[in-house]
């Protein structure tokens, strides 16, 4: 059975880089099979997609048009996990963040904890 | 950028057939899936590829999609099945979109 297990800090200033990690056990980061995703959920902004990584004998990243010019999705196969960097936030980046896991036919059937992020002074 | 397109609200009375539709100009092409989020809860895969189940998800939860529009039916709701439920696609550029979510009241 998968299991994400997301860490990183709940605040975050305006203007600086939002970085959150989740630690992957029951798969690997660099499976054939899998694609490794984060989402953010605010009251303003619904549950919102912003990107994923994977690996198909090379790596690969797909964003979202929202954040493309801000967003990193990294995977660290020493460590088994992946991680998100959103850079120059603004409070509307404030939001739950969660990671998850695509599977075979199963997109995003396997979530994180999810991580309240605030942006604020 | 794409949407899809969720009613706001559905109520049911218990035992009775809740349908909420989820429409998209590109969902004759892509398939939809389904999610139910519990409040304070991560949301939990319950319908893909239109109208299959994962493995424990009950029978009660059904899914269909016709033109540009999918449904996900829950089938004699139960109090416990009180959640928001979105939709998800992906767009002919390959866009990944939730719908914009419906509240399910069960009472």
């Amino acid at each position: 059975q998968v299991q994400l297990q997301q860490s990183g800090p709940g605040l975050v200033k305006p203007s600086q880089s939002l970085s959150l990690t989740c630690a992957i056990s029951g798969d690997s980061v660099s499976s054939n099979n899998a694609a490794w995703n984060w989402i953010r959920q605010s009251p303003s902004r619904g549950l919102e997609w912003l990107g994923r990584t994977y690996y198909r004998s090379k790596w690969y990243n797909d964003y979202a048009l929202s954040v493309k010019s801000r967003i990193t999705i990294n995977p660290d196969t020493s460590k088994n996990q992946f991680s998100l960097q959103l850079n120059s936030v603004t409070p509307e980046d404030t939001a739950v963040y969660y990671c998850a896991r695509d599977s075979g036919s199963y997109p995003l059937g396997d979530w994180g904890q999810g991580t309240l992020v605030t942006v604020s002074s | 950028s794409y949407e899809l397109t969720q009613p706001p609200s559905v109520s049911v009375s218990p035992g009775q057939t809740a349908r909420i539709t989820c429409s998209g100009d590109a969902l004759p092409k892509k398939y939809a899936y389904w999610y139910q989020q519990k409040s304070g809860q991560a949301p939990v895969l319950v319908i893909y590829e239109d109208s299959k189940r994962p493995s424990g998800i009950p029978e009660r939860f059904s899914g269909s999609s016709s033109g540009t529009m999918a449904t996900l039916i829950i089938s004699g709701a139960q109090v416990e099945d009180e959640a928001d439920f979105y939709c998800y696609s992906t767009d002919t550029s390959g866009n990944h979109v939730f719908g914009t979510g419906t509240k399910v009241t069960v009472l």
